[in-house]
């Protein structure tokens, strides 16, 4: 799986949109994209996936630049239940092997009121 | 849908223990698994099951058993509790192709501590 390089942690006001970066400049043309995240003491949720062109769904979009070196997670109004620890993971569809997701430091995310 | 759900929330053992960490999905997802999380650490698989009568190993298997005798659920069995088995346990399911198969739902968790 590609490497991944996510700042440490950011904040956002409240309402605003939160705007998370990730760079992953090894990407091959087969891995895809992923986001979750985990709010404090819960398990990891699953937001927004992506291979080569940007995606919305009801959680976030995902913007993915045209050379897929790097890639934006936008949470468009972001609210306090958004303060999380966020998570980019780039890797090959695994069709369910035995190599798990592989979270590593991740974002943590402040919203402030 | 509860979707994934886990229990017990929290349990303390003494070492030698065992027990068996329930995980139950309605979601008729063939892909389930199971990790657990260190403190300051990201997530180890330790098994997981790609169907019904299914399972192998993941990354760290040791003193632990799963089975999967239905698709809905997918207990954990620690053998002989140790203190390193102190952790986070989570299960998660999803569906299984290549792509969705890496969009899991994850349980709560459950919070083991091994005196």
């Amino acid at each position: 799986d590609a490497k991944t390089t996510q700042p440490t942690s950011m904040d956002c006001a409240e309402g605003r949109a939160a705007n998370l970066p990730c760079n992953h400049s090894t990407i091959s043309g087969n891995e895809y994209v992923y986001w979750y995240r985990q709010i404090h003491s819960q398990g990891p949720q699953y937001i927004i996936h992506g291979l080569k062109n940007n995606e919305t769904n009801e959680m976030a979009s995902l913007i993915i630049t045209e050379d897929r070196k790097s890639s934006t997670l936008i949470l468009p109004h972001a609210t306090l239940r958004d303060t999380a620890v966020y998570y980019c993971i780039v890797r090959v569809a695994s069709g369910g092997g035995a190599d798990g997701l592989t979270f590593g430091k991740g974002t943590h995310l402040i919203i402030q009121p | 849908n509860a979707g994934v759900t886990q229990t017990p929330k929290f349990q303390v053992l003494k070492t030698g223990q065992s027990m068996t960490l329930q995980c139950a999905q309605d979601m008729n997802h063939e892909y389930m698994s199971w990790y657990r999380q260190d403190p300051g650490m990201g997530l180890r698989l330790i098994h997981y099951s790609v169907g019904a009568g299914i399972t192998d190993q993941g990354e760290v298997p040791n003193g632990y058993n799963v089975s999967r005798s239905t698709t809905e659920d997918f207990p954990l069995r620690l053998l002989s509790a140790a203190p390193s088995q102190t952790s986070v346990y989570f299960c998660a399911s999803s569906l299984r192709d290549s792509v969705s198969t890496d969009t899991q739902y994850f349980g709560p968790g459950t919070r083991l501590t091994v005196l």
